[in-house]
């Protein structure tokens, strides 16, 4: 079974301070890296895809890979209440011949006016 | 619009009975996905499927049962064998199983035991 962990939370900061969240897993073969953030009782939504090392920035996203460390991150910058949510970090595994998603359980994050 | 569509939103089943849950997705993905939410709780893969007339279990498949008969359509069944089955039922579909499988979710059913 691989293994995504995140720290659960919850994470708070002020409004237009930067939120990082971050997520480590176990398998070294892993390829493509994904966050998705959840809102109260609705469903998840992609936000960030990531596949090779380094920086991936979209708008006040970025997105941080470090396949060696097997590490990949998720940078808010001028977060907002908006942002408040549960963020589930996803790590696709194609050792098999039918590739899957593995979801770590999410960190709860709040964004404070 | 394309999209995710599943049915009911909320769903109340008696124990012993089993219920239907719809997905259906006009994104003309290949492969599609069930998950099960708890409270407090990440993601847990039921069933999925990568091609029409073949579905894989998950890591929770015991209790359920799925098919795939259209490539637009996932329906899963919940059965009275699954003695804990209240739930967020959550239906994905990814375009490309084979390189990146971004995966794009459905609003979700709220299954409620009573």
């Amino acid at each position: 079974q691989k293994e995504v962990e995140q720290n659960s939370g919850p994470l708070s900061v002020p409004e237009g301070a930067i939120a990082s969240l971050n997520c480590t897993y176990s398998d070294r073969v892993s390829q493509s890296f994904f966050w998705y953030r959840q809102y109260s009782g609705k469903s998840p939504e992609l936000i960030m895809s990531i596949y090779s090392n380094g920086d991936k920035e979209d708008g006040r996203f970025t997105a941080q890979l470090n396949k060696a460390s097997q590490y990949v991150s998720l940078l808010i910058r001028d977060s907002q209440p908006s942002d408040s949510a549960t963020y589930l970090c996803a790590v696709y595994d194609r050792g098999s011949t039918l590739g899957r998603l593995y979801f770590g359980r999410g960190t709860q994050l709040t964004v404070w006016p | 619009d394309g999209g995710i569509t599943q049915s009911p939103k909320y769903l109340f089943r008696k124990e012993g009975q089993n219920v239907t849950l719809s997905c259906e997705q006009n994104l003309n993905h290949d492969a599609m996905y069930w998950y099960r939410q708890d409270p407090g709780q990440g993601l847990r893969l039921i069933y999925y499927s990568q091609i029409v007339n073949d579905f894989q279990k998950g890591d929770i498949a015991e209790g359920y049962s799925v098919s795939r008969e259209k490539k637009e359509s996932f329906p899963l069944t919940v059965t009275s064998a699954q003695k804990n089955p209240t739930a967020f039922y959550l239906c994905a579909s990814s375009p490309d199983r084979a390189v990146r499988n971004e995966q794009f979710f459905g609003p979700g059913t709220r299954l409620t035991v009573l």
